[in-house]
């Protein structure tokens, strides 16, 4: 079965700083990797997403993530946040050979942009 | 990628009533999930909707819960049943490709069990 971990819950920073949430996943196969974001009073929005090819991958709004393998993790990063990236952050595996296709979420991280 | 309609977007129900959410995606998809999302919390997949047979569901979730609808590739329907206050909670769909395509979610039901 497959399963993530989302190590920070709730994270406070001071605008134009750095970001950086950490996400590990456990998955014996090959796995698609998700950052999915949830503003104030609106629905899940995806933020990027790995499927192959090079490990760094570029999202909307800044947001770039690492895939590294060998620690099964997909770490999010921005180098400098805004008020306006106050949400909350998922990160999200899915299994492709044998996982049914289904997306298993961690328990998110809650972002707080303070000006 | 496709866009998804939920409906109703927000309820407040009785106990011991049931209430049907439907889920309506603008193109044909190959894949449609319905989760869960409490208070605080994260989201739990209840069930993957498969066209044309039963739901598959997941461990804690049953069907005479949660009975599941998909007689097409673009809509589903999901039921909460015989309501209790724990049922309170967000209930979103979800819809995808499969692999290499990213999913999709619709903007959620507010469910208030009262």
């Amino acid at each position: 079965a497959q399963s993530v971990s989302q190590h920070n819950h709730h994270v406070i920073l001071s605008e134009a700083a750095s970001l950086e949430l950490g996400c590990n996943y456990s998955y014996g196969g090959t796995v698609n990797l998700f950052w999915y974001v949830q503003y104030p009073g609106q629905h899940l929005q995806l933020l990027l997403k790995y499927f192959s090819g090079d490990p760094l991958v570029k999202g909307i709004k800044g947001f770039e993530a690492e895939f590294i393998k060998s620690k099964f993790s997909f770490n999010l990063r921005k180098p400098s946040v805004q008020w306006s990236d106050t949400a909350e952050y998922f990160c999200a595996v899915k299994g492709v050979t044998g996982g049914g296709n289904k997306l298993t979420f961690g328990t998110g991280t809650q972002l707080k942009v303070e000006l | 990628s496709a866009v998804i309609s939920q409906k109703p977007s927000r309820d407040i129900c009785q106990r011991g009533t049931s209430l049907t959410i439907q889920c309506q995606v603008d193109s044909q998809v190959t894949m449609m999930f319905w989760y869960r999302q409490q208070p605080g919390q994260s989201l739990t997949l209840i069930a993957t909707a498969n066209q044309g047979s039963e739901a598959t569901y997941e461990s804690g979730f049953v069907i005479d819960k949660f009975p599941i609808s998909r007689p097409n590739l673009t809509f589903s329907t999901l039921t909460v049943s015989n309501m209790s206050p724990e049922d309170s909670s967000i209930y979103l769909c979800s819809a995808g490709q499969g692999p290499n395509y990213g999913y999709t979610f619709g903007s959620g039901t507010r469910l208030t069990v009262v």
